[in-house]
């Protein structure tokens, strides 16, 4: 399967844990991105990244929220201090260049629960 | 800001029907709009991408259209199926780069 793939699929934390989550994106896709959808919502951009450059980082993307792409391949979300509002699933997408025109491709998600 | 907005929230219709899913969005300047469908607790899978020169594109039983200088699109669903339950999506990306979603259309195909 040569999509994007993210892991895990889900995660159950407690309040004030901290989580990781990972996406690979499609191979030699330059750029990454960051969504996050709530109950009912549409998905909402967080921030995205060029090869290793992250470019531009959501208001809703609060300083306990941190992302990387070390390589320009692969990369993190990390939530630190994880509170219940951030219960959402995660999507990440990707695509093959800096054009914006092109199609984003989205992975299954991770699905984020905060008891 | 760019909003984008869908109408129906929510739509049930029999089997074999066709219906059509509407979107708006309040700033034309977009490079392009897509359509997307997601299940229920799962990730979103594309549908149809329209380019801002294009005015519609088709696949199999489904043509979107768009018409930039109003800000509207519609996807048109011919012969529904049961399969076809789900959650549709659109949304259109800014010259600013960024992807704004509409809250999405629950279709259920009632067999």
């Amino acid at each position: 399967d040569t999509g994007v793939s993210q892991n895990p699929r889900h995660k159950i934390t407690k309040r004030g844990q901290n989580v990781t989550f990972r996406c690979d994106p499609i191979s030699e896709h330059n750029r990454l991105y960051w969504y996050r959808q709530t109950l009912g919502q549409g998905p909402e951009f967080l921030t995205y990244f060029q090869n290793e450059a992250q470019l531009e980082k959501s208001r809703l993307l609060s300083d306990r929220f941190s992302a990387e792409r070390p390589k320009g391949s692969f990369s993190t979300l990390e939530i630190q201090r994880t509170e219940q509002g951030d219960s959402a699933m995660y999507l990440c997408a990707s695509s093959p260049s800096a054009l914006s025109y092109n199609e984003q491709f989205f992975g299954p998600g991770t699905r984020l629960t905060v008891l | 800001k760019q909003e984008v907005t869908q109408i129906p929230a929510a739509l049930s219709v029999p089997e074999g029907e066709n219906l059509v899913l509407n979107c708006s969005f309040t700033d034309s300047a977009i490079y392009n709009l897509q359509w997307f469908r997601q299940d229920p607790g799962k990730g979103l899978t594309s549908l149809l991408l329209i380019q801002s020169s294009q005015r519609e594109q088709t696949s199999g039983r489904l043509n979107a259209s768009l018409d930039k200088s109003s800000g509207r699109s519609t996807l048109y669903i011919a012969a529904s199926q049961p399969g076809d339950s789900a959650t549709y999506l659109c949304a259109v990306t800014n010259r600013d780069d960024k992807i704004i979603f509409g809250k999405g259309t629950r279709l259920h195909i009632l067999p």
